[in-house]
């Protein structure tokens, strides 16, 4: 198992334009959630699902941000109508649901520039 | 409301000098407690965690944490760092219902 993977690392979009990112969770990590973070802050908490169910929606998720996980392993967070104030690191994370406290395991995130 | 401080948002040190990082959470009944790490251009990786009993945590690098719970605070400390401990430190707080971090502080060891 290699970990949190996401795609793409990097993208560049024009204003207006739709973009979609992937996330594949550690394979037996039945949680994935989503985060923003921009530049001097912490990750934001966006979404999170449990299984393929999305349980939970940050009220930053505005309507033009959608996510799923159809087969409740990878997931995508889909962006449309992009804009400037849409840039930033959207990280992607992962955990069992046995309890609380184990933490997540982090993606490297996809960084978005919105031009 | 469930909040997580971090009070310096840099810090700056000479290397093999210690440092603190510090942060305080606002109160729970019961929360777990995390320290993340992010190098350049990377995703965060968990540094340590508290979730009970001895009140102080070590990471395999040398850095530790202690939980206060009548000061609300989880501080991270490292006696001596190097050049490699360069980076942005969250403190993250699980607060059951929601996994809050704080705004993060950069560490910058100078040579």
């Amino acid at each position: 198992d290699t970990g949190v993977s996401q795609n793409p690392r990097h993208k560049i979009t024009k204003r207006g334009q739709n973009v979609t990112f992937r996330c594949d969770p550690i394979s037996e990590h039945n949680r994935l959630y989503w985060y923003r973070q921009t530049l001097g802050q912490g990750p934001e908490f966006l979404t999170y699902f449990q299984n393929e169910a999305q349980l939970e929606k940050s009220r930053l998720l505005s309507d033009r941000f959608s996510a799923e996980r159809p087969k409740g392993s990878f997931s995508t967070l889909e962006i449309q109508r992009t804009e400037q104030g849409d840039s930033a690191m959207y990280l992607c994370a992962s955990s069992l649901v046995l309890g609380r406290g184990y933490g997540y395991t982090f993606g490297s995130g996809t960084r978005l520039t919105v031009v | 409301a469930q909040s997580v401080t971090q009070l310096d948002s840099q810090v700056p040190v000479f290397e093999e000098a210690p440092v603190e990082l510090r942060c305080n959470y606002s109160s729970s009944v019961s929360v777990y407690l995390f320290w993340y790490v992010q190098y350049p251009n990377q995703g965060l990786q968990l540094l340590l965690k508290y979730l009970s009993g001895s009140t102080l945590v070590e990471s395999i690098n040398g850095f530790e944490a202690e939980f206060n719970k009548s000061q609300t605070s989880f501080h991270l400390r490292k006696p001596s760092v190097h050049i490699s401990d360069t980076a942005e430190y969250f403190c993250a707080v699980d607060y059951g219902q929601n996994f809050v971090f704080g705004p993060g502080t950069r560490l910058s060891v100078l040579p």
